[in-house]
């Protein structure tokens, strides 16, 4: 079964330092990954995603995540933080074995907040 | 654009009663699920629909239903809610398929069970 692993419920940073958000997944067959963000009170949005090729992807409002197969982590990146990107963040993994079914698992969920 | 349209916003029932929570997009996607959200736990899967005709259990689909009323249309109901039920529902469509499979989310739906 496919699952993934947020270790952090918060991540606190100092505005203008770098930030990372930590992610593992496991599937049985090669995975779709994915970061989304939510600010209080909406629905998540989707930041970033990875499919195949390059191992740095980069997302909506200056993020980027580095996928690691040998680690089985996709963690979400951004090398100077604002105080607007205190929000709570999602990664999540859909199992390439169901590719029809598009079941996609979510981890849960990493709050970050950016001091100023 | 209106996306992914859900309601109620809010409800409030008394342990035993049902109900049914509606969602709706407008993108001619194939693919939609819901998803409750409760502190701690993240979003866990309900339900999903990976094309209009078809409905599959998700991680926690004990005490719920759905129907896949047409390609727009995704209802989730409670035919008996409990307190356990109260959280923040979630519906999601994407295009589905073999695409990359991004979601897009409704605005969600608070449901408290007393």
């Amino acid at each position: 079964a496919q699952s993934v692993a947020q270790p952090e419920d918060q991540v606190n940073v100092a505005e203008g330092n770098p930030l990372t958000v930590k992610c593992t997944y496991s599937v049985s067959g090669n995975p779709y990954l994915f970061w989304y963000v939510q600010y209080p009170n909406r629905g998540l949005q989707f930041l970033l995603k990875y499919i195949t090729g390059d191992n740095l992807v980069k997302g909506s409002y200056g993020f980027e995540a580095e996928f690691n197969k040998s680690q089985t982590s996709f963690h979400l990146k951004k090398p100077s933080a604002l105080v607007s990107d205190s929000a709570l963040y999602f990664c999540a993994v859909r199992d390439l074995r169901y590719s029809s079914a598009s079941k996609i698992i979510f981890g849960s969920g990493t709050r970050l907040s950016i001091r100023p | 654009n209106a996306g992914v349209t859900q309601t109620p916003k809010f409800q409030v029932l008394k342990t035993g009663q049902s109900m049914t929570l509606q969602c709706a997009q407008d993108m001619n996607h194939n693919s939609m699920y819901w998803y409750r959200q409760d502190p701690g736990m993240g979003l866990r899967l309900i339900y999903y629909s990976a094309s209009e005709g078809t409905t599959d259990k998700g991680e926690v689909p004990n005490g719920y239903n759905v129907s896949r009323l047409n390609k727009r249309e995704f209802s989730l109901r409670l035919e008996s809610a409990a307190p356990s039920q109260t959280s923040v529902y979630f519906c999601a469509s994407s295009l589905g398929g073999y695409s990359t499979g991004e979601l897009f989310f409704g605005e969600g739906s608070r449901l408290t069970v007393l």
